[in-house]
């Protein structure tokens, strides 16, 4: 099973500011097939990116993700308030996926 | 608009099987390219894969359950199930149904890939 490591494990950062989260898998990922979601306190994750660069329907440009392999990362250009939560992300090119264990963005 | 809705007991004794259905509006589990996931999340945790089905009943389940998962699909209700015997207090977590995008792999075979769309989540309590 391929396992991600999420870092920072918390990210302190103000509205305006730019993010950037990584995602370190254990083995390549297969196909660059890698996802992030994002998710609020009481609600279903949402996903943001797939196929490592793709957005999601929806979803605004501020959000971009890039890597290959085995890093990846996760980019908000300019955050705003609402862009604050936990992200996820999760590898689909092998069997089992699997999800890193989370990077808490926070105000 | 596609929804998926999960229903089912929010208690379950240790020992006992869980059992969850998720229905699916906006959306036809019929279509060639539908695969519907369980996936769960313990409290203050990560989300963890338990296992997908795709429309014509063909089921992924993961190592760590597998033995005590059971997915099944109702096409002409439009629902999926969710199954998992033997529970303890480790179980406890919010329930999702979700539909898995499918993906093709490096020789051109399908797969499920990332989730597309999400149920609320149902919280399942074993005590």
């Amino acid at each position: 099973e391929i396992v991600l490591t999420q870092s920072p494990g918390i990210l302190s950062l103000s509205p305006g500011e730019r993010a950037t989260l990584s995602c370190r898998a254990s083995q390549s990922v297969t196909s660059n097939y890698l996802a992030w979601y994002q998710q609020k306190p009481g609600q279903a994750p949402r996903l943001l990116i797939y196929g490592a660069s793709r957005r999601a329907t929806g979803i605004p440009d501020r959000f971009s993700g890039s890597g290959s392999g085995t890093d990846f990362i996760l980019t908000i250009s300019r955050l705003e308030p609402e862009d604050f939560a936990v992200f996820y992300c999760q590898q689909y090119g092998s069997s089992p996926n699997s999800f890193g264990q989370g990077t808490k963005l926070e105000i | 608009q596609v929804q998926l809705q999960e229903s089912g007991p929010g208690l379950v004794k240790p020992s006992e099987t869980l059992s969850l259905s998720c229905a699916v509006s906006g959306d036809s589990i019929s279509s060639r390219s539908y695969y519907g996931a369980w996936i769960r999340q313990p409290p203050g945790k990560g989300p963890e894969w338990i296992g997908t089905i795709f429309y014509r009943g063909d089921t992924y389940y993961s190592p760590s359950l597998k033995g005590r998962v059971a997915i099944s699909v109702d096409t002409s209700k439009n629902l999926f199930f969710l199954k998992l015997s033997s529970v303890t207090a480790a179980d406890t977590a919010v329930y999702f149904c979700v539909r898995q995008a499918r993906v093709l792999l490096r020789f051109g075979e399908p797969s499920p890939g990332y989730y597309e769309s999400w149920g609320q989540g149902a919280l399942v309590t074993v005590s």
